[in-house]
């Protein structure tokens, strides 16, 4: 069974900084997609970008941006230039490709804080 | 277009007691997923409509949660003989059947509170 395992609970970035969160998969499949999702306090959950396996180049949203390593089985989404608005839980989610139902498995989320 | 919309936000009740979470999905969205979200966790699926037809249901799930799509427009999920374990968010997501990717779009969700 495929998972997602996201290593940070918590990460702290100042304002304008960089900063990376991480995701790591498990699954035996080639073709699936992997996405981040973003979940402000008291808001609904956002997609804000995704990948798909078979595309070697690495997917950007404006100041999103991930690092995909399929060999490594690795999908970190860096925030560039980071604002009080990006403060939120981030989810990590995978989608096989052969799954009809489109189901994903979630990570439990990373919550990032932005200081001013 | 409104998004989806989620009815109550807050519910509390006494243990025991029936439940009834409503949620209408963007319109012309056919596939339609219920998931429930403790504090600090990622969500976890409960059920999947497609259309009308509920296509999966989480093992998971105890038979005192129920879940309808009639025609394929709203859906309710109903917790019956409440638990203090059911304390949760509850999600709902809708999703285009455009949408090769299959992204999720979400409502705000239902927060229960069982006493």
């Amino acid at each position: 069974a495929q998972t997602v395992t996201q290593s940070q609970p918590e990460m702290s970035v100042q304002e304008a900084e960089t900063v990376t969160l991480s995701c790591t998969y498990d699954t035996s499949e080639s073709d699936y997609y992997l996405f981040w999702y973003k979940q402000p306090p008291s808001r609904q959950m956002i997609l804000v970008i995704r990948q798909e396996a078979y595309k070697q180049q690495n997917a950007t949203e404006n100041r999103f941006s991930v690092n995909f390593q399929k060999a490594a089985k690795s999908f970190s989404l860096k925030i560039s230039d980071s604002q009080l608005g990006d403060a939120a839980m981030y989810f990590c989610a995978y989608r096989s490709r052969m799954d009809s139902n489109y189901q994903l498995i979630w990570g439990a989320g990373t919550k990032l804080i932005i200081k001013p | 277009d409104t998004g989806v919309s989620q009815d109550p936000r807050h519910k509390i009740t006494k243990r025991g007691q029936n439940v009834t979470f409503r949620c209408d999905p963007i319109s012309e969205h056919n596939r339609l997923y219920w998931y429930r979200q403790t504090l600090g966790q990622g969500p976890e699926f409960l059920t999947y409509f497609q259309n009308e037809a509920q296509l999966e249901k989480s093992r998971l799930l105890s038979d005192r949660f129920s879940a309808e799509r009639p025609k394929g427009s709203f859906s309710t999920l109903e917790i019956q003989r409440t638990e203090q374990g059911d304390s949760a968010m509850y999600l709902c997501a809708s999703s285009p059947r455009t949408s090769s990717y299959g992204e999720l779009f979400f409502g705000e969700g239902s927060r229960l509170t069982v006493l």
